[in-house]
C-alpha cells in the first residue's frame, strides 16, 4: 500500500523565524510530488516536483525533492502569521491508473 | 476565473437521510475526483470520473454513489448518512493523467463540510 508520511506532524514558531516540514514517501511506480496549502478550506496548491534535486522557489517558499531517498521538504524563510496552516504532501504513483495519495499534513502556527 | 466551485459549503443532515453535494467546474478538465477528509487526516479518495468512466477505489463503501451528468457538473450521494460519515468533502479537477506532461495537478473546491446529527 502507497504510504506518504509528513513529520512533525505540528509546529508552532515566531514570525520570522525559518521552517522545514517534511515529507517522506514509499509507493510503487512514483511520478510527482505535490505541496499543498490548507487553510480552514481546500487544499491550494504550492509546487509540483518531479525531477530529483532541482529547487522549487515562490516567494518565501521553496521545496526540492530526493528521488534516491525518498524524501521531499518545504521551506518557508522569514515565517508570516498568514503562513499559518496545514501543509499537505501528496505523491503521484501508479501505473495506467495514476492515483495521488496525501500525507496527514504538518500544522504549522505561526506567532506574531 | 476558472474554478471548483461547490455547493453547499455546509451541510446538516440527519442519521440515515439522503443527501447531495454538488460539484462544478469552469477548467473544462476531463477528471473530477470526490475526496473525503476527516478532521486531522488526509484526505482520502472515494472515487473519480474521467469523462463518464467512473472509477471506485476498492474501499469506498456502497453507501456512497457518485453521478456525473456532463463535463462540467459532478454529485456526491450518500444514501444513508452514517454519524461516522461526518467529514470535509473535497471535489477536485485536473487535466487528463495521460496528456503530455502528465500527471497534472489537481484543483481542489472550496469543500462542502457535512454534518451528520
Amino acid at each position: 500500500e502507497d504510504k506518504v508520511v509528513q513529520s512533525p506532524l505540528s509546529l508552532v514558531v515566531h514570525e520570522g523565524d525559518t521552517v522545514t516540514l517534511n515529507c517522506s514517501y514509499e509507493v510503487t511506480n512514483f511520478r510527482s510530488l505535490l505541496w499543498y496549502k490548507q487553510e480552514k478550506k481546500a487544499p491550494t496548491f504550492l509546487f509540483m516536483l518531479t525531477s530529483s534535486g532541482i529547487e522549487k522557489k515562490s516567494g518565501r517558499l521553496s521545496s526540492i525533492l530526493d528521488k534516491k531517498e525518498l524524501f521531499s521538504i518545504l521551506n518557508i524563510t522569514a515565517t508570516q502569521t498568514g503562513d499559518s496552516a496545514i501543509y499537505l504532501c501528496a505523491v503521484y504513483s501508479g501505473g495506467s491508473n495514476y492515483k495521488l495519495t496525501f500525507g496527514k499534513g504538518t500544522l504549522l502556527t505561526v506567532n506574531p | 476565473d476558472a474554478m471548483v466551485i461547490q455547493n453547499p459549503r455546509y451541510q446538516v443532515t440527519q442519521f440515515g437521510k439522503p443527501v447531495t453535494l454538488s460539484c462544478s467546474q469552469t477548467l473544462n478538465h476531463n477528471v473530477m475526483y470526490w475526496y473525503q477528509q476527516k478532521s486531522s487526516q488526509a484526505p482520502k479518495l472515494l472515487f473519480h470520473y474521467y469523462d463518464k468512466d467512473f472509477n471506485n477505489e476498492a474501499d469506498t463503501p456502497d453507501n456512497f454513489q457518485s453521478r456525473r451528468p456532463n463535463t462540467s457538473f459532478c454529485f456526491l450521494d450518500i444514501r444513508s448518512p452514517g454519524l461516522g460519515d461526518a467529514a470535509m468533502y473535497l471535489c477536485a479537477t485536473s487535466r487528463p493523467p495521460f496528456l503530455a506532461g502528465g500527471p497534472h495537478t489537481q484543483y481542489f473546491g472550496p469543500g462542502t463540510r457535512l454534518t451528520v446529527l
